[in-house]
């Protein structure tokens, strides 16, 4: 029952360091997406992958890289981290990208950029 | 485009007293309806959802949610309320057609239960 797996928990990162945020899910999801979740902003997408292989951006990809090399992977990458990256990420998969799907969530990655 | 307003930032209730959590979206296409729940620290629970079955759509906990499409809303509710419902609850509208903003999310409603 892994479901959507991410690692690490907790980070702290120091100013124009880089990090990579992993995730994995097990349910053989063809859609992955990567969410940040900020204090009265919502849920606000990352980047997503529709397939191995085949990753495009959201609302907010400036600073992130992602890719897809496998049907159950789906790093984030922090090229230079900043303040501002300080957020709550959280990785999500569904079946397909077509309405209906449900989309399941990780526990969240909560990230403190000083 | 797609969007999804949540009338309410904050309700408050006592316990055992009814729960309403307001939803209104707009999409150009016949959406597919979500409300998820996030406890503090935790990932984002769906609750339940709706695909253009049956209008009143039950979900875990005792919650349900009814899509009204001539009103364009999907409110929760839930007849009485519990400590432990106290969270974060958001309405997430999915549509076809571009699948980078295939999920939208609201900005989430904050549930306070009262003792």
């Amino acid at each position: 029952n892994a479901g959507v797996t991410q690692t690490p928990k907790f980070q702290v990162l120091k100013t124009g360091q880089s990090m990579t945020l992993q995730c994995a899910q097990d349910m053989n999801h063809e859609y992955m997406s990567w969410y940040r979740q900020d204090p009265g902003m919502g849920l606000r997408l990352i980047h997503y992958s529709v397939g191995a292989g085949i990753t495009d951006q959201g609302e907010v990809p400036n600073g992130y890289n992602v890719s897809r090399s496998t049907t159950e992977d789906f790093p984030l990458r922090l090229l230079s981290a900043a303040p501002s990256q300080t957020s709550v990420y959280f990785c999500a998969s569904s079946r397909q990208a077509g309405p209906g799907n449900t989309i399941y969530f990780g526990e969240g990655s909560w990230l403190t950029v000083v | 485009a797609q969007s999804v307003t949540q009338l309410d930032s904050h309700v408050s209730v006592s316990e055992g007293t009814p729960v309403l959590l307001r939803c209104n979206y707009s999409s150009s296409y016949s959406p597919s309806l979500f409300w998820y729940v996030q406890h503090p620290n935790k990932g984002l629970q769906l609750l339940l959802k709706y695909t253009s079955a049956a209008t009143l759509v039950k979900g875990i906990n005792g919650f349900e949610a009814e899509f009204k499409k001539s009103e364009t809303s999907f409110h929760l509710t839930k007849p009485s309320a519990h400590m432990s419902d106290a969270a974060e609850y958001f309405c997430v509208v999915s549509v076809g057609g571009n699948y980078g903003q295939n999920f939208v999310f609201g900005p989430g409603t904050r549930l306070s239960v009262l003792p």
